[in-house]
């Protein structure tokens, strides 16, 4: 049974550009939310995604967007790109559908790099 | 405020025991968790307990909290030097988001031999 999967694990991006991060959530989860991770720090919620929809959002500029496929695997895009961004990523995946049972997996995160 | 606070240090000498500790805000909070974080590794979920719970064991893991005093603590018996990383707390901040967590900025653990 696969955990939690994003892709890719390294990128560098130079500032302005745009950037695609991928995530396949637990086998038999529904919801996907996407976190930022700068050194040193906790996690910070970006944002959530059940039935393709964004559910719940942080405190992150427009900037910062995402899908949910029909399939429950998730994008997150970020354009323009700022030093700022320079982050690991991570991808969250949960039940929403069956209840909250509390159970919530990461990915192992794709670290980004802007230069 | 959303706020959840760690120690951001602890160490430990190896067969000892390590208690980490975490205060958060959101007294209705569902679900509070317990991650780890090895070097250059995404999160790894310990273990989480219910609001309505004050205590949970899971093998070498015990979590202790005291809803008064809005007070979380991670209990790892026999310390290993395996168990060295980054432990991280975090609140369900909406009371059953099931995905928006509010994280403490970890509490870095270090086993001696």
């Amino acid at each position: 049974d696969a955990g939690v999967t994003q892709s890719p694990t390294h990128l560098i991006k130079t500032r302005g550009q745009q950037v695609t991060l991928r995530c396949s959530p637990k086998s038999g989860h529904d919801t996907v939310s996407w976190y930022q991770q700068a050194l040193g720090q906790g996690p910070q919620f970006i944002f959530q995604y059940y039935e393709e929809e964004e559910r719940q959002r942080g405190n992150f500029p427009d900037r910062f967007s995402g899908h949910q496929f029909p399939n429950y695997s998730s994008e997150l895009n970020v354009n323009a790109l700022l030093l700022g961004d320079s982050a690991l990523y991570l991808c969250a995946s949960s039940f929403l559908s069956g209840g909250n049972t509390g159970e919530l997996f990461f990915g192992e995160g794709s670290r980004l790099t802007v230069l | 405020g959303e706020d959840v606070e760690q120690s951001l240090f602890l160490s430990v000498r190896e067969g000892d025991s390590s208690v980490i500790n975490c205060t958060y805000t959101d007294s209705s909070s569902t679900y509070l968790y317990w991650y780890k974080q090895e070097p250059g590794a995404g999160l790894q979920l310990l273990t989480y307990i219910f609001s309505n719970m004050d205590m949970k064991q899971d093998q070498r893991l015990t979590v202790l909290l005291n809803k008064k005093d809005k007070h979380l603590s991670l209990r790892i018996a026999d310390t290993q030097t395996g168990d060295s990383a980054i432990y991280f707390c975090a609140e369900d901040w909406y009371g059953g988001s099931q995905g928006n967590l509010i994280f403490g900025k970890g509490t870095k653990l270090s086993v001696k031999p």
